[in-house]
């Protein structure tokens, strides 16, 4: 069975400081694709990135970063330079072939100025 | 990109009346969509796979006779909460699979709350 576990529940940071956001799953295919969403307080799921499990490089975009990790089944993200506005509900998601996702319980992460 | 329309955003009913959520693919066909309930600082929850011309496939917990989904065309899902109570005040989200990648495309959400 799938599963994500996201352990941090809350990270407090100030402005300007790095911070990563774990994200540890567990799936029995092979093939399987991972994710990352935003949630702000208005509810909508912003999406961030999609990786396949064949393409373990990590990617960077702007501020934001991914670190794949097959070999200890983890998929992090990382904000570099954190700002008020990253605050938010992050989620990590995977899904096997075919399935719906299935979400981590998400890491509120709150950035003050 | 892929776009998923749902409405309402925000629903108040009465306890025990119905209440209809709709969930629209706008440029694409979608031969399944997803059904996520979402508690207040909680994850989302997948209630039910719903298929094109089939009936929805519900996860286990999930009443099928309470929330019943409908998807009778390969562009609109609808999810309806029937007598529905207090402890069915939620966040309800959709989630069509983008048909051009293997991503995913979320509506906006509805906030139901039942007074």
């Amino acid at each position: 069975a799938q599963k994500v576990t996201q352990a941090q529940t809350e990270i407090s940071v100030v402005e300007k400081e790095d911070v990563t956001l774990d994200c540890v799953y567990e799936t029995r295919d092979t093939t399987y694709y991972l994710f990352w969403y935003k949630q702000p307080p208005s509810g909508e799921l912003v999406f961030l990135i999609r990786r396949n499990s064949f393409d373990e490089q990590n990617e960077i975009s702007g501020r934001y970063s991914w670190n794949f990790q097959k070999s200890t089944s983890s998929f992090n993200f990382t904000i570099t330079a954190s700002q008020v506005v990253d605050s938010a509900v992050y989620f990590c998601a995977l899904s096997e072939t075919g399935t719906a996702l299935i979400f981590g319980k998400g890491t509120t992460l709150s950035v003050s100025s | 990109g892929a776009v998923v329309s749902q409405h309402p955003s925000r629903v108040i009913c009465k306890s025990g009346t119905s209440v209809k959520i709709e969930c629209r693919s706008l440029d694409f066909q979608a031969t399944t969509m997803f059904w996520y309930r979402q508690f207040p600082k909680q994850s989302l929850m997948l209630m039910a796979t719903s298929n094109e011309g089939s009936k929805a496939t519900y996860e286990q917990g999930v009443e099928k006779d309470k929330f019943l989904i409908n998807h009778a065309s390969l562009t609109l899902s609808t999810l309806t909460v029937t007598s529905a109570h207090p402890e069915d005040s939620s966040f309800y989200i959709c989630s069509a699979r983008d048909p051009g990648s293997y991503g995913y495309t979320f509506g906006s959400g509805t906030r139901l709350t039942v007074v």
